[in-house]
């Protein structure tokens, strides 16, 4: 079985631009989380999506938004990018969200330059 | 103050020694999970706990629930271990909360 799979795995944006990033979760894994791990910092969480409806959304600007599509896929979009931005972008799926059962993505290196 | 809270943050050892590192949290838990994370950045799941002791290989993770705390511990450590090890949790509310990791280097 796949596993977790991101996309694109790294890229490059100016300040100012808008990103999206991809993340497809294991078969039969209907939750999907989102993560920013800055450099030498542990994960934060940004999102939870489980069956298509936002379940969680932790301390992050309306800049940063999700989205999760019927086959359990999601999107992560950050708008007006600033330097700050730049970091891995983890996404992490589970059968359900409820704390168990997690696989990670090997994530997703954004550049804000 | 931090939801998960590791020590130590560095920890340099030598092949073969028995290596512990601790995560305390201050939420209620549905589960807890220790995370191996090496450069480049890709994060493999070690464990998922939520009470008693689980062992895979060489590695152990305990959880006591009353005490809000868990270990995970290597023995006869090696060079291959060399990684930073995320000691998360998953809430009730359906949040995630991350330790800042500990970055473990074992020397030959």
């Amino acid at each position: 079985d796949a596993g977790v799979t991101q996309s694109p795995t790294h890229l490059i944006k100016t300040r100012g631009q808008h990103v999206t990033l991809r993340c497809s979760p294991i078969s039969g894994h209907k939750s999907v989380s989102w993560y920013q791990q800055v450099l030498g910092q542990g994960p934060q969480f940004i999102f939870q999506y489980y069956e298509k409806e936002e379940r969680g959304r932790g301390n992050f600007p309306d800049r940063f938004s999700a989205r999760q599509f019927p086959n359990y896929s999601s999107e992560l979009n950050v708008n007006a990018l600033l330097l700050g931005d730049s970091a891995l972008y983890l996404c992490a799926s589970s059968p359900t969200g409820q704390g168990y059962g997690y696989t990670f993505g090997s994530g997703t290196r954004l550049t804000v330059v | 103050k931090n939801e998960v809270e590791q020590s130590p943050q560095n920890l340099t050892a030598q092949e073969g020694e028995f290596i512990t590192i601790n995560c305390s949290y201050s939420v209620g838990i549905s589960a807890l999970h220790w995370l191996q994370q090496h450069p480049g950045g890709g994060i493999v799941s070690l464990f998922m706990l939520s009470s008693g002791k689980k062992k895979h290989g060489r590695l152990i993770a305990t959880i006591n629930i009353q005490e809000k705390h868990s270990s995970l511990h290597i023995t006869a450590s090696h060079p291959r271990d060399s990684a930073v090890y995320i000691c998360a949790v998953g809430n009730t509310g359906n949040q995630f909360y991350f330790g800042t990791g500990t970055s473990l280097t074992v020397i030959p």
